[in-house]
């Protein structure tokens, strides 16, 4: 069992909301990820961080920000949540670069 | 432009059968080939990481092929269980020294194993 925990599993919100989707992982891992995933769909890296206060933007472009103040611990914030961000944003980590990607459970958004 | 696809896109089969799913991919330069599997609703989970040099890795009744020349990888599932409903997701890492950035992730191939 991988030790990577994503909170809230589930959230459902108005347009215009603030949210932050929380992402910890007891492995000490440096390289840290999230990605987004739609029905049937295949991932997409939205940001990643390769250590503390390291933090890139990925090939999908988010209206997401993220930060990495503390290594266990990268979360993702919307600042204003809106139908088009309803999706499951799956966080993950890894020990080193190629390495084996541990996936939280996921966080599924939906923004009415 | 890389490109990871899975065939098929679905597939149903009665438990104790056995089943292949196909990747092929066009991610140049090679790192490493991955397939995960995802169960709805939860998170990816690895189930193999293959490097240019091997051709065959199992894990348990899953089992990895890896042709580098025509560029296919094969899961071979064995005696497939009710518990193996789920998606297989081939993911090719592309770049020399495998930066994560550079993982080119397939749609999957939604298994479903029925009684």
């Amino acid at each position: 069992e991988a030790d990577i925990y994503q909170t809230p599993r589930y959230l459902v919100i108005g347009t215009g909301k603030k949210i932050t989707l929380e992402c910890s992982q007891t492995m000490g891992h440096d390289k840290m990820y999230w990605y987004q995933q739609d029905p049937g769909m295949e991932l997409h890296l939205i940001h990643y961080s390769y250590g503390v206060n390291s933090t890139e933007k990925g090939d999908l472009s988010s209206e997401s920000t993220v930060s990495r103040i503390r290594t266990e611990h990268f979360p993702l914030t919307l600042e204003s949540a809106r139908p088009s961000h309803t999706s499951q944003y799956l966080c993950a980590s890894s020990q080193r670069l190629a390495g084996e990607l541990f996936f939280g459970e996921g966080s599924r958004l939906t923004v009415l | 432009k890389n490109q990871v696809e899975q065939s098929p896109q679905s597939l149903i089969i009665l438990e104790g059968k056995n089943c292949t799913l196909q990747c092929n991919y066009t991610v140049s330069p090679f790192s490493n080939l991955r397939w995960y599997k995802q169960d709805t609703g939860r998170g990816p989970v690895s189930l193999t990481i293959m490097t240019f040099s091997e051709n065959t890795k199992s894990n348990g009744r899953y089992t990895a092929t890896l042709d580098a020349d025509t560029k296919q990888s094969s899961l071979h599932i064995t005696a497939s269980q009710l518990s193996d409903s789920a998606s297989y997701i081939c993911v090719v890492s592309a770049g020399r020294g495998g930066s994560q950035g550079n993982l080119i992730f397939g749609k999957g191939t939604k298994l479903s194993v029925k009684p």
